[in-house]
């Protein structure tokens, strides 16, 4: 069955720290990679996705993902971080079965400290 | 920017009744599903629904769930008997093909 693993459950920053929170799926086949976010009080929001292509792919709010395919990873990155980042971000891989479902981690909760 | 809407944001049950959640999918969007999410946990695949009928359902969908498209906008995910256990942050999420979803902000259930 397929699995995403998100190593980071807590995460605490400084306002302009880098970021990166990792995330590892299990599937051996060709999938489709996202990463989603969740701002306190708000719905999921699609931050960016790979389907094919270039592996380094750029989102929104200046964020980007890298798909090492060797790795079977998908490691969301943000070269400075806001306050406005806190939220939880979740990883979630779409691959296989009748449909797209997808199968998300268990999320990491990012707080940014002024 | 259109969006995936649900109604209503905060329900509270009593163990055994019924409950209807409801959500109005993206207009042009033909692939819906329902996820959840318990409280500190991971958000789970519930079904997916296209053309009228369930295309996937997990484990999690047993017979106590149902889900309808009942008229062109609206797409419903029904508890026969609610359980304490099905106490949980419920997501729809509608598609326009097998690709991107877009999820709404969700109905929290809790039952008493």
């Amino acid at each position: 069955a397929q699995s995403v693993s998100q190593h980071n459950h807590h995460v605490i920053l400084s306002e302009a720290a880098s970021l990166e929170l990792g995330c590892n799926y299990s599937y051996g086949g060709t999938v489709n990679l996202f990463w989603y976010v969740q701002y306190p009080g708000q719905h999921l929001q699609l931050l960016l996705k790979y389907f094919s292509g270039d592996p380094l792919v750029k989102g929104i709010k200046g964020f980007e993902a890298e798909f090492i395919k060797s790795k079977f990873s998908f490691n969301l990155r943000k070269p400075s971080v806001q306050w406005s980042d806190t939220a939880e971000y979740f990883c979630a891989v779409e691959g296989g079965g009748a449909t797209n479902k997808l199968i998300f981690g268990t999320g990491t909760l990012l707080a940014v400290q002024p | 920017e259109p969006e995936v809407t649900q109604t209503p944001s905060h329900q509270v049950t009593q163990m055994g009744q019924e409950v209807i959640l409801r959500c109005v999918p993206i207009s042009n969007h033909l692939y819906f599903y329902w996820y959840r999410q318990i409280l500190g946990q991971k958000v789970e695949f519930l079904v997916s629904f296209y053309n009228n009928e369930i295309s996937e359902k997990s484990e999690i969908f047993d017979d106590q769930f149902s889900v309808e498209r009942p008229d062109g906008s609206n797409f419903t995910l029904k508890i026969r008997s609610t359980k304490l256990e099905d106490s949980a942050m419920y997501f729809c999420a509608s598609s326009e093909g097998q690709r991107t979803q877009y999820f709404g902000p969700g109905t929290r259930l809790l039952v008493l």
